[in-house]
């Protein structure tokens, strides 16, 4: 089946530096990915919708700013954390479905963001 | 109002137990619906999707209220793998996916 590979699965980084996930999809072209964040006991979050070579739509209240998304192609899209605060600490998780098989959304492994 | 709304729980429940969970939607334009387990620090895992006439996977049964614009999920003969949230999605025409706050499950021996 369809598999999104999302890295790394932890990061601790310091606050002012900047953090990039990425988020493949191994065997399937994803021409729209979705990032979604989740604070501890609560829902996901959806932030954005990543669109291959054009630009990410952010949902409202997320900053596109400090909320970079790259798509750069059918496969890879990257979430990069600018300037990190300790208030960005939280569970980062991308999804992608297969479009060509109208399949179910599938997940990356979350990346559990800790800033120091 | 938020789009797709869970009682959060958590629900606690002996083994062997039946248990539902309710979850309603806002959006009229909703397209598909599906219910979803997430483990403790995990990503959540597609559990079944749910079917305008109701669907059922082994002890798991989904149902669909488009006129009322909720769904459900029933777990019958509750197991202690049964622990976990679930979450309920709704996806739009725009192929966005929105979660509910999830509903906790805690399965006790």
């Amino acid at each position: 089946g369809a598999v999104v590979s999302q890295h790394p699965s932890r990061v601790i980084c310091k606050s002012g530096t900047s953090v990039k996930i990425e988020c493949r999809s191994l065997d399937f072209q994803a021409t729209t990915m979705f990032w979604y964040r989740q604070f501890p006991k609560q829902s996901l979050m959806l932030m954005a919708t990543s669109n291959e070579g054009s630009k990410a739509t952010y949902e409202q209240g997320v900053e596109k700013d400090k909320f970079l998304i790259n798509h750069a192609s059918l496969t890879l899209s990257t979430l990069t954390v600018t300037s990190a605060h300790p208030e960005d600490s939280s569970f980062y998780i991308c999804s992608a479905t297969d479009r060509a098989r109208n399949t179910e959304a599938f997940f990356g492994q979350g990346t559990r963001l800790t800033v120091v | 109002r938020k789009e797709v709304e869970q009682d959060p729980g958590p629900f606690n429940v002996p083994e062997g137990a039946t248990v539902a969970f309710n979850c309603t939607y806002s959006n009229s334009a909703s397209q598909s619906f599906f219910w979803y387990r997430q483990d403790c620090r995990k990503e959540p895992k597609l559990l079944m999707s749910v079917y305008s006439s109701g669907n059922e996977d082994g002890r798991f049964t989904a149902q669909l209220n488009r006129a009322s614009q909720y769904i459900s999920l029933l777990i019958r003969d509750s197991k202690l793998s049964d622990s976990a949230t679930y979450l309920c999605a709704v996806r739009d025409n725009t192929d966005k996916l929105i979660f509910g706050t999830g509903t906790r499950l805690q399965v006790f021996p």
